[in-house]
């Protein structure tokens, strides 16, 4: 059965100090996966995704994430935080019968 | 676009009671779910479907039943609310063709059973 594991619940990092939030899954098949971000009181919105092609792929407000086949992991990772960053980050991966299941998520805390 | 709107934004079940939650869509996608959020859960499946007349089971399809007769359309009905139910609940489509396979989320509904 599919499955994706977010292995830290909390991530604190200065302002300025580069970012990772961990990701790594469990699918049959070739793997489409997925960073979504939701901000407080809000839903949840698609930062970048890994489909086909080049390991490292490049999403919105400047997150990137790096897709390793060998390890089963998609970090997120971003050079240089911002306190704007700070919200709750989740991982998604789907299957080949098109079923998407969502990490249990990882709050961010950029500190000033 | 309006893309993905939820109905109703809140509401107050009492145990026992059923319900719909409705979910349209208006960007002609294959494809919708329903998701539940609950604190330190994340988000979990609940039922999906890839296109209309076709459904499929989530992680906690339980409690839960989906119709999907037409493209637009995903609404979720409980059956006999629980408090177990108490939640914020996600619907969300995507076009499952070509390389857009990224989710779009309507603002979410938060379901309260006492």
């Amino acid at each position: 059965a599919q499955s994706v594991a977010q292995p830290e619940d909390q991530v604190n990092v200065a302002e300025g100090n580069p970012l990772t939030v961990k990701c790594t899954y469990s699918v049959s098949g070739n793997p489409y996966l997925f960073w979504y971000v939701q901000y407080p009181n809000r839903g949840l919105q698609f930062l970048l995704k890994y489909i086909t092609g080049d390991n490292l792929v490049k999403g919105s407000y400047g997150f990137e994430a790096e897709f390793n086949k060998s390890q089963t992991s998609f970090h997120l990772k971003k050079p240089s935080a911002l306190v704007s960053d700070s919200a709750l980050y989740f991982c998604a991966v789907r299957d080949i019968r098109d079923k998407i299941i969502f990490g249990k998520g990882t709050r961010l805390h950029i500190l000033p | 676009n309006a893309g993905v709107t939820q109905t109703p934004k809140f509401q107050v079940l009492k145990t026992g009671q059923s319900m719909t939650l409705q979910c349209a869509q208006d960007m002609n996608h294959e494809y919708m779910s329903w998701y539940r959020q609950d604190p330190g859960m994340g988000l979990r499946l609940i039922h999906y479907s890839v296109g209309a007349g076709i459904t499929d089971q989530g992680e906690v399809p339980n409690g839960y039943n989906v119709s999907r007769s037409t493209t637009e359309d995903f609404p979720l009905r409980l059956l006999s609310a629980a408090p177990s139910q108490t939640s914020v609940y996600f619907c969300a489509s995507s076009d499952p063709s070509g390389g857009n396979r990224e989710q779009y989320f309507g603002p979410g509904t938060r379901l309260t059973v006492t």
